[in-house]
């Protein structure tokens, strides 16, 4: 079965500076992975997708990730955080054939 | 063109009442799919459902939930009996014909309250 650990449940970071978001994955095949991002009271969108094509994967607002196979990983990053990415993000995998299984989250706070 | 609806955003039941949750696939979307968030969780995937069709229910409760997506109109999430566990928000996600679970649209969830 596939399934996802997402490391750090709170994350804060000043405005401007590197965020860093860790997921990690298990999965006996080839993984394809998901970040999403729900701002409060909203449903969720989704930021970027792995399907087995690049390793480096560009998203919106910004954002990328990395797939890394020999560390199981695929962490979400972003050169500088601005005030509006102060969210929940929840890292996924798809799980089976039909559905998602996602992480716990981390909630990302932007200081000024 | 608008993105999946959910309503009501807000549902408060007393313990033992029925819960009847909608959800209005993006247009041309035939693929419904459900999921549960407890606080402090990510989701949790229950059923996926096409026109008419329950096609993965792998992640319902046996007991007290069912799902539909009938021929016309929205899908419906339905739970029978309400408990306090039952408190929760449920997500409902849409996919076009051709994008399976990888193109998955999120509505903005129905925060469901059993006092």
């Amino acid at each position: 079965a596939q399934s996802v650990t997402q490391l750090g449940s709170h994350v804060s970071v000043s405005e401007g500076a590197l965020v860093l978001l860790r997921c990690n994955y298990s999965s006996s095949v080839p993984p394809y992975l998901f970040w999403y991002v729900q701002y409060p009271n909203q449903g969720l969108q989704l930021l970027l997708k792995y399907t087995s094509a690049a390793t480096l994967v560009k998203g919106i607002n910004g954002f990328e990730a990395e797939f890394k196979k020999s560390e199981t990983s695929f962490h979400l990053t972003k050169p500088s955080a601005h005030m509006s990415d102060a969210a929940e993000y929840f890292c996924a995998v798809l799980s089976g054939a039909n559905n998602l299984f996602f992480g716990t989250g981390t909630r990302l706070t932007v200081i000024p | 063109n608008a993105g999946v609806m959910q309503n009501p955003r807000h549902l408060v039941r007393r313990r033992g009442q029925e819960a009847r949750l909608r959800c209005s696939p993006m247009k041309g979307h035939s693929h419904v799919y459900w999921y549960r968030q407890l606080p402090e969780e990510g989701l949790k995937f229950m059923v996926y459902l096409q026109k008419e069709n329950i096609i993965d229910e792998s992640g319902m409760p046996k007991e007290r939930f069912s799902a539909e997506f009938p021929k016309e109109g929205p899908s419906i999430l339905r739970i029978q009996q309400v408990v306090r566990g039952d408190s929760a928000a449920y997500f409902c996600a849409s996919s076009p014909p051709n994008g399976g679970p990888y193109e998955q649209y999120f509505g903005p969830g129905t925060r469901l309250t059993v006092t």
